[in-house]
C-alpha cells in the first residue's frame, strides 16, 4: 500500500514569491492534515479536514496562507507571498477515520526555504 | 493545556548500548492518547506505537519498548542494543480533548559504530 505523498521534496523560493505544496493521503483516509516543522522542534498543526471540509483551521495564517481539498482526496498547500520565516519543512499526514485516537501517517514532507 | 516535555535535546551512544528517550507530558484530560514517531533523515516521521490512557501496560517490539506511568505522566522509550540505523530524531505526541496532537520537540539519537 502506498503511503502519504508529497511533492515537491524540496523548493527554495524568494521572498514574496507564491509556492504551492501537495499532498495524496493513503487510499480511503478521510482525513488529511497539513503541519509546519520549524528546525528543531516538533511539527504543529495548520490544517486538518475530514474529507473535503476543513474542520479545524485554527492555526492557518489566513492573510497568507490557504489549502483545499476540492474533492476529499488530494490536497494543496498555499503561501502568497512567502516570507523568510516560512522557512520550514511542511508535512502533510493522513488517517483513516476522525476519531480522537486514530494514528496519523505522515508523507516525506517538502522543505521550503525562502531567501 | 496540553505539553509534551522532552527534555533530552541530543543522546550519543554506543551501537549494542540501551537506550532510554524520556517522554513527560501534561494533560487535564482523562481520556488521551500518546504516540512515539521516528523521523530519520529522510525526514518521514515513521509512527512506532499508540497508547490509550486506560492501558498501562508496558509494551515490548523486538528491540523497542516503551514505559507509560499515568503516576508520573510520563511515557519513555528503550532501545536494547541500539544500532547505527536507530539513529534518527525521535517525537514523543499527545492527543486529547478532540483532535489536535501536539508534539514534543524532539530527541535527537546518535549511535555511533
Amino acid at each position: 500500500e502506498a503511503g502519504v505523498v508529497q511533492s515537491p521534496r524540496y523548493k527554495i523560493i524568494e521572498k514574496k514569491q507564491p509556492v504551492a505544496f501537495w499532498c495524496n493521503p493513503i487510499s480511503g483516509h478521510n482525513t488529511l492534515y497539513w503541519y509546519r516543522q520549524n528546525l528543531g522542534q516538533g511539527p504543529e498543526l495548520l490544517i486538518r479536514y475530514e474529507n473535503e471540509e476543513a474542520v479545524d483551521d485554527s492555526q492557518l495564517p489566513k492573510d497568507r496562507f490557504s489549502a483545499e481539498r476540492l474533492k476529499g482526496v488530494d490536497s494543496t498547500l498555499k503561501i502568497q507571498p512567502a516570507e523568510l520565516g516560512d522557512s520550514a519543512v511542511y508535512l502533510c499526514a493522513s488517517s483513516l477515520l476522525a476519531r480522537s485516537g486514530e494514528t496519523q501517517y505522515f508523507g516525506p514532507g517538502t522543505r521550503l526555504l525562502v531567501l | 493545556a496540553q505539553k509534551v516535555t522532552q527534555a533530552q535535546t541530543e543522546i550519543s551512544v554506543v551501537e549494542k548500548e540501551d537506550v532510554t528517550l524520556d517522554c513527560v507530558y501534561e494533560t487535564r484530560d482523562t481520556t488521551y492518547y500518546l504516540f512515539w514517531y521516528k523521523q530519520p533523515p529522510s525526514g518521514e516521521l515513521v509512527f512506532l506505537i499508540r497508547r490509550n490512557s486506560f492501558d498501562e501496560q508496558n509494551e515490548i517490539s523486538g528491540r523497542y519498548s516503551w514505559n507509560f506511568q499515568k503516576s508520573t505522566s510520563s511515557f519513555n522509550f528503550t532501545i536494547t542494543a541500539s544500532q547505527v540505523v536507530d539513529s534518527a530524531v525521535y517525537f514523543c505526541a499527545l492527543r486529547s480533548g478532540g483532535f489536535k496532537t501536539i508534539f514534543g520537540a524532539g530527541t535527537r539519537l546518535f549511535v555511533k559504530a
